[in-house]
């Protein structure tokens, strides 16, 4: 069974710190990685995507990517209390086959 | 931007009763597909399209019935309505990349929360 992990949280920071947020898989397969961020309610929204090892930064989000650990991660610089929500972690291992992990419950406290 | 539209934000149906739900995109992507969210179990794949008419079952197909019979409509059916049907029910849109290239990329639709009682 492939498998996407995240610790569910809830993780609390403070405003204006680094969030950190991980997820692992398993598929070593797997070809491309995304971060969505959804609030309570609401659907899916995407954040980020990655496809190479390192680091790709986007504005006050940066995603790391490590395939022969198999992890990718999520920092949120100058944390602010409306990226209060719930983060998942998706991986796409090709032929329309997407694996999300539950999500980590982040907690920006002002 | 990818638009995504669901019929209905809030659907409360009785137990028996078939249910359809209603997915439009805005654009001529090819695949389509209908996760149901439950706490605790992430996204669960029900089906996906990856053309007119065309479908393939995801995880969990049990219970429900698809059709899609023009390219940007994608239907999700129930065929008869339990109560452990009650979800949120989201509609994600893989839009084509440059030229002929997909990219990996799923946009959502605003969701369908869905109680069956």
């Amino acid at each position: 069974q492939k498998e996407v992990e995240q610790n569910s949280g809830p993780l609390s920071v403070p405003e204006g710190a680094i969030a950190s947020l991980n997820c692992t898989y398993s598929d070593r397969g797997s070809q491309s990685f995304f971060w969505y961020r959804q609030y309570s309610g609401k659907s899916p929204e995407l954040i980020m995507s990655i496809y190479s090892n390192g680091d790709k930064e986007d504005g006050r989000f940066t995603a790391q990517l490590n395939k022969a650990s198999q992890y990718v991660s999520l920092l949120i610089r100058d944390s602010q209390p409306s990226d209060s929500a719930t983060y998942l972690c998706a991986v796409y291992s090709g032929t329309y086959k997407y694996i999300f992990g539950t999500g980590t419950r982040l907690k920006v406290l002002a | 931007d990818v638009k995504v539209t669901q019929s209905s934000r809030y659907l409360v149906k009785r137990t028996g009763e078939k249910v359809f739900l209603e997915c439009v995109q805005d654009m001529d992507h090819e695949n389509m597909f209908w996760y149901r969210q439950d706490p605790g179990l992430g996204l669960r794949l029900i089906y996906f399209s990856y053309d007119v008419k065309m479908k393939e079952k995801g995880d969990i197909p049990e219970g429900y019935s698809v059709s899609r019979e023009k390219k940007e409509r994608f239907s999700l059916i129930l065929e008869s309505a339990s109560t452990n049907q009650t979800s949120m029910y989201l509609c994600a849109v893989q839009p084509l990349g440059d030229g002929a290239r997909k990219t990996d990329t799923q946009y959502f639709g605003p969701g369908t929360r869905l109680t069956v009682l």
